[in-house]
Parts: structure tokens; sequence; C-alpha cells
């Protein structure tokens, strides 16, 4: 079956703008999360929803970044005011949520922000 | 604050020899641990994992041993392939938090 998608793959952008991810899960996965890689180190947490609710949104560095899930599938990372220091690769991963279980993060491809 | 540490950024290993991966963590809250392999622009993919309960875990050429006096976890690959050349970073997490807090990764590269 299809995996984790992330468009775009690449995205280019200057300084000051608004950017869009965009993450779409494994169907009927009801956790989806986002982390940021960047370049030399591990991926970082930024929010974890279950649903269409964040459940621990504790990773987001700042009030520039949002990310919405409006119908508990598809979600979308903004990012206002971009900076050169948010270059980095965006993960999105998606698991099907037990209670009281860990299950396993199934990430896609990530999409690569580069902000001149 | 680096949580979970891996300090040796790569590794070059002989085919068909032993691979030993290590990381350490500082925080004694985290109760389960994972291995993720990672290709060039792809995500990464789950390996192997162990409960806080439990000190090893063998799932076919893949080992994971964890010591918790230690604070050390290590990824044994026996015998060492070629296409087990990737990035590979240890996770932690506590249970319930869902979020995974991953180390710096190591770059293993296996020659032929």
């Amino acid at each position: 079956g299809a995996g984790v998608s992330q468009t775009p793959s690449n995205k280019v952008t200057e300084k000051g703008k608004y950017v869009e991810l965009r993450c779409d899960p494994i169907s009927g996965h009801t956790a989806l999360y986002w982390y940021r890689q960047s370049l030399g180190q591990g991926p970082e947490f930024l929010i974890y929803f279950q649903g269409t609710g964040a459940a621990d949104d504790s990773g987001l560095p700042n009030d520039r970044f949002f990310a919405v899930r409006p119908e508990g599938s598809v979600s979308t990372l903004k990012i206002q005011r971009t900076e050169r220091g948010d270059s980095a690769v965006y993960l999105c991963a998606s698991s099907s949520r037990l209670a009281g279980s860990y299950n396993e993060q199934f990430f896609g491809p990530g999409t690569r922000l580069t902000v001149l | 604050d680096q949580q979970v540490k891996q300090n040796s950024p790569s590794l070059s290993v002989q085919e068909g020899r032993i691979s030993i991966l290590n990381c350490d963590y500082t925080n004694s809250m985290f109760d389960y641990f994972l291995w993720y392999k990672k290709y060039p622009a792809e995500g990464p993919t789950f390996l192997i994992s162990i409960s806080s309960i439990k000190d090893k875990n063998e799932d076919g050429r893949f080992t994971v041993f964890l010591n918790k006096s230690a604070k050390h976890l290590s990824l044994h690959i026996v015998p060492s392939q070629p296409g087990d050349s990737a990035v590979y970073f240890c996770a932690a997490l506590i249970q319930g938090a869902q979020k995974l807090v991953f180390g710096q990764g190591t770059r293993l590269t296996i020659n032929p």
C-alpha cells in the first residue's frame, strides 16, 4: 500500500516568506507527527496529532510555526516569516495509535526547505 | 541538551564482519528504544526496538543490547552486507509520550 507522502519534495524560498508543507499519512493512521532534521543532526520532534487535535506541540520552536490537521488525515505545517535557520528537512510520520503502547512510526521522504 | 547521543559520526566495516553501533542516553525516564535506518532522500525506516524490561532483542542479523545501569545501547549487525550501508539513528521515548528523541546518527559504510 501507499506510504506517507510529502509535498513538495523540495522548497526554496526567500527569507521572510511564508511556506506550507503538506503531509499525507498512511490511510487509517490516526496519529501524525512532524519532525525537523537539520544538517548533521537527527530528527527533532515538532508536533504530534491524535486525530484532528494537537496532542503535543512542545517541539514547535516559536510562534512562527503552526500545524493543522482539520479532517484528521492530511496535515499542513505552516511557517511564517521564514528565517535562514529554518532550512532543514521536514519529516512527517504516521502511526496507528493504540492506547498504552508504542506504535511504529512510518516516515515520509521529507521536504527539504531552503531559506535564502 | 542532547538526551540521546551517538558519538561516532561514521563507521566503516568489511563485508561479512560485525558492525557495532553505539548509543548513550541521559534521561532515566526513557523506557523504550529503537533503531532506525535511513538511506539518502528517504525517510527513516524502523529496524529494531527494545523495551527497558529486556536487555537483548534479536531479529535475524540484527541484535540490540540494552545496559540500563550504563544508559547505553548498541546495535550489532552480523554478518554485515553492502546493503546495510546507511545512516543509523538511535531513538528513545517515554511510553505514552509518543515523541521520539533521536541521536545524531552514525553513517555506516560496508566495504566489499
